[in-house]
């Protein structure tokens, strides 16, 4: 049968260089908001989490930016590895709900 | 923070079938799990809400007598793929709610490849 499920944006950097993926949401009371990494044939895993009173957070090479003005939320990797080609998806939480983003596809050209 | 493991991680199976896929929290309990379907390239697509004690809440298009859930226990939720036909092969995850957790925080089981001939 076809295969349903919304395709996944792409996005294709050259090792070395620094990759920003976008997430737009759409709650404006969501208090926290978490982006995850999938790599191909796994569970999602959590890298960063950011609540809705700050802007930035720095992890390593990792860096999440909030906008709430425009409800945007940002995922900087410095310094991008091979290792760092996977699906990238955020999540907003209010309360008890719980949303995904559709998520982008990262590949690193070595 | 909190694990979640999957079982089996991978099953093929015959056309016409039925296979089960346990989620378990290992250090937590979860009152509430979910489980997920992927196609490759796919998006995370919702299937049902798995509520201890309850019965599961499905997402408009999934049927609930095809995916059977049950959420016995604090710690463990099945998903039993009934009479399975090679369109139900997918990519199934779940994730366990932390009851305790600060901000409601969705732990994601490793999958499970399920391959229908």
């Amino acid at each position: 049968g076809e295969s349903v499920g919304l395709h996944l944006p792409t996005l294709s950097v050259q090792e070395g260089d620094n990759s920003i993926i976008n997430c737009a949401y759409s709650n404006s009371a969501s208090d926290y908001f978490i982006w995850y990494k999938q790599e191909s044939g796994k569970g999602p895993q959590f890298i960063i989490d950011i609540r809705s009173n700050m802007d930035k957070r720095q992890g390593q090479r990792v860096t999440v930016l909030l906008n709430k003005t425009v409800k945007h939320l940002s995922l900087q990797i410095a310094a991008t590895q091979p290792g760092d080609s996977a699906v990238y998806f955020c999540a907003e939480i209010f309360g008890n709900q719980f949303y995904f983003g559709t998520g982008t596809s990262l590949t690193v050209i070595p | 923070g909190a694990v979640v493991s999957q079982h089996p991680s991978r099953v093929i199976c015959k056309s016409g079938t039925s296979v089960k896929i346990e989620c378990r929290s290992l250090d937590f309990q979860a009152t509430t799990m979910f489980w997920y379907r992927q196609f490759p390239k796919k998006s995370l697509m919702l299937m049902a809400t798995s509520n201890e004690g309850s019965k599961a809440t499905y997402e408009q298009g999934v049927e609930k007598d095809k995916f059977l859930i049950n959420h016995a226990s604090l710690t463990l939720s099945t998903l039993t793929v009934t009479s399975a036909h090679p369109e139900d092969s997918s990519f199934y995850i779940c994730s366990a709610r932390d009851p305790w957790g600060t901000y409601n925080e969705q732990f994601f089981g490793p999958g499970t490849r399920l391959t229908v001939l």
